[in-house]
């Protein structure tokens, strides 16, 4: 059973707004979750992560958000740019950073 | 310039053809791993190695084989391929544990076929 979960295949998006992609989780041991970035034919990027001791991290147009009673977190992007289409994938880990967990994606389109 | 390298990039075999992937990376990273990418189930790791003295399994290690003889190198096996291997697999590294909060470096994935 995956213990992270992206519950929406794709996201569509006009140019300038903003963009938030989901991410749930059920292993309340997790104490890091991260956000990657994936281009057709390319490796995953590392975006930005937070700590389970946080609840808001930001990083220039991006903003990762968690809440942890919900075992929830966002990705918001603002304002959302044609280069910024891609599939997006969340991962989570311990503070072993050993084994990690990744969601299934979404696939962001951002239209100009 | 920093990366890590997967060969080949895409290979068609038949079942039973032991065969390898190779993963080198160039940053000095004591932590490398190994993920296979299939649709609907995101990235699922298959092994990972903490540095040379330390491998172990990740979520989905049947089938496979790993080695870290040294520190940049970390080649997969598939010692007798089956046709529920193919996939999209990619290799990652990063630095000591912690040091990046897990943030990870991929190569641009190998493509398996196995008929």
């Amino acid at each position: 059973d995956q213990q992270v979960k992206q519950n929406s295949p794709s996201l569509s998006v006009q140019e300038g707004r903003i963009s938030i992609l989901n991410c749930d989780y059920t292993n309340s041991m997790f104490d890091y979750f991260l956000w990657y970035k994936k281009y057709p034919a390319e490796g995953p990027t590392f975006l930005i992560s937070i700590s389970s001791i946080k609840d808001k991290n930001e990083d220039g147009r991006f903003t990762v958000f968690l809440n942890k009673s919900a075992k929830h977190l966002s990705l918001h992007i603002v304002p959302s740019q044609p280069g910024d289409s891609a599939v997006y994938f969340c991962a989570a880990t311990t503070l072993n950073f050993n084994k990690f967990y990744f969601g299934s994606g979404t696939k962001l389109n951002v239209k100009p | 310039e920093a990366q890590v390298t997967q060969n080949p990039r895409y290979l068609i075999t038949v079942t039973g053809k032991k065969l390898t992937v190779t993963c080198s990376q160039n940053m000095n990273h004591e932590y490398m791993s190994w993920y296979r990418q299939d649709p609907g189930l995101g990235l699922r790791q298959i092994y990972y190695s903490m540095n040379v003295e330390v491998t172990d399994k990740g979520d989905v290690p049947e089938g496979y084989k790993v080695s870290r003889k040294e520190k940049r190198n970390f080649p997969l096996i598939l010692e007798s391929p089956s046709p529920n291997q193919t996939s999209l697999y990619f290799c990652a590294s990063s630095p000591t544990p912690g040091q990046a909060l897990g943030a990870q470096h991929f190569g641009d994935g190998t493509r398996l076929s196995i008929l």
